[in-house]
């Protein structure tokens, strides 16, 4: 069974801060997702990592995909309130989305 | 381009009665999954369809089931409802073989009673 484990599970920063979400497995996964998720939407697709040791950037997000594909990071930068949210990886096995537990941030002002 | 939609929004049901929840994918995409998201925790994979056919299952009993049509849509079908099926249910669309990721719809919340 692939499991996706992220860490820390809840962030309460403030506003400019940095910080850093890890999501770990001892499973290879052929791509990874991270998603923001607002109370009662839908995930919003941010990224797709799809090669071990890829760097993305968005903004002021960085997103990782581990050497072995088998982690990844998001780091934000200056964090703002808008930034508040459920963030969750997801890794793709077989065409399917295996989803961490999520993490919980909260930015205050 | 109006992405993923599902219907209804929201929806409250009495424990044992049958429910079906709605889905039309993003354009251009022919595969659309299932999940089920409770509170507090990341979505699980109900199961998968593409071309019209069911390609993979999690963990979830036979009262869970789907179609999905020519057109891509798909419905997803719970039957003898528990208090425990109360959840956000998510439908995602991609497109095969494709490592562009899966879109979400702004989900249905099943309340059961």
């Amino acid at each position: 069974t692939q499991l996706l484990e992220q860490s820390p599970q809840f962030l309460s920063i403030q506003e400019g801060e940095n910080l850093t979400v890890y999501c770990n497995s001892s499973s290879v996964f052929s791509s990874l997702q991270w998603y923001r998720q607002e109370p009662g939407e839908g995930p919003v697709l941010l990224v797709t990592v799809v090669t071990g040791g890829e760097v993305k950037k968005l903004k002021r997000l960085t997103f990782q995909f581990g050497d072995a594909r088998k982690d990844s990071s998001l780091h934000i930068t200056a964090a703002q309130p808008g930034d508040t949210g459920l963030y969750l990886c997801a890794g793709t096995v077989t065409g399917k989305l295996i989803f961490g537990q999520g993490t919980t941030l909260q930015v205050k002002p | 381009d109006a992405g993923v939609t599902q219907s209804p929004t929201h929806l409250i049901k009495t424990r044992g009665q049958q429910v079906t929840l709605r889905c039309s994918p993003k354009s251009g995409h022919d595969t659309v999954s299932w999940y089920q998201q409770a509170l507090g925790q990341g979505p699980q994979f109900i199961f998968q369809y593409y071309e019209e056919e069911e390609r993979q299952r999690g963990n979830f009993p036979d009262r869970f089931s789907g179609h999905q049509f020519p057109n891509y849509s798909s419905e997803l079908n719970v039957n003898a409802l528990l208090l425990g099926d109360s959840a956000l249910y998510l439908c995602a669309s991609s497109r095969a073989r494709s490592s562009l990721g899966a879109f979400f719809g702004q989900g249905t919340r099943l309340t059961v009673v």
